[in-house]
């Protein structure tokens, strides 16, 4: 059984450009949520997509946006880069309002995307 | 602002050695803390999690201790083994969310 798989696992964007990436959740899992980690600090959350739709955001500007598919899949989307944009974006999926159980949240291993 | 602080940022044990890592939590509402692990090029993985109606839980050689009155909580790694190496971001998720706020994180080596 698959778990979280996100594409690609690294990209190079100039500033200024724009860029998608995207997240196919574990099996039986229905909401996908997105994380930035930049180096050397925790995930920082950016928004949580659950029946297609945006259901909790983080602090972030809008520039990030998302997309949830009918297959749970996601995209996440990010416009005009900025160097500071320069991070791991992970994706995490869960079963709606179960991240507080045992299992907590599934997370892929992550998009490096480096903004020079 | 950051909701959760974790320290030390890097720790370094010998193999055998007892592990603790500490977290401190602002808001009161947070009621449900797990400690993640991530090793180099994975993301995070749930290890243990603990609720403030218990002041501690174990599960292996891993402990987690919690002090409801001073908004604290720790990871305890009993007889630390080199496969402990990783980063351990502590965490904090309150009822009826789904988003949860990681600390900075902590990157552990156990010497062989």
């Amino acid at each position: 059984d698959a778990g979280v798989t996100q594409s690609p696992t690294h990209l190079i964007k100039t500033r200024g450009q724009q860029v998608t990436l995207r997240c196919s959740p574990k099996s039986g899992h229905d909401t996908v949520s997105w994380y930035q980690q930049a180096l050397g600090q925790g995930p920082q959350f950016i928004f949580q997509y659950y029946e297609e739709e945006e259901r909790q955001r983080g602090n972030f500007p809008d520039r990030f946006s998302g997309h949830q598919f009918p297959n749970y899949s996601s995209e996440l989307n990010v416009n005009a880069l900025l160097l500071g944009d320069s991070a791991l974006y992970l994706c995490a999926s869960s079963l709606v309002g179960t991240v507080r159980a045992n299992y907590g949240y599934t997370f892929g291993s992550g998009t490096r995307l480096t903004v020079v | 602002q950051q909701q959760v602080k974790q320290s030390p940022q890097s720790l370094i044990v010998q193999k055998g050695g007892i592990s603790i890592i500490n977290c401190a939590y602002e808001n009161t509402a947070f009621d449900y803390f797990p400690w993640y692990q991530q090793f180099p090029g994975k993301g995070p993985a749930l290890l243990i999690a603990i609720r403030p109606d218990v002041s501690e839980k174990k599960e292996g050689r891993f402990t987690i201790s919690f002090n409801k009155s001073a908004k604290q909580f720790s990871l305890h790694i009993m007889d630390s083994q080199p496969g402990d190496s990783a980063t351990y971001f502590c965490a904090s998720n309150m009822n009826r969310d789904d988003k949860i706020i990681f600390g900075k994180g902590t990157r552990l080596h156990i010497l062989p």
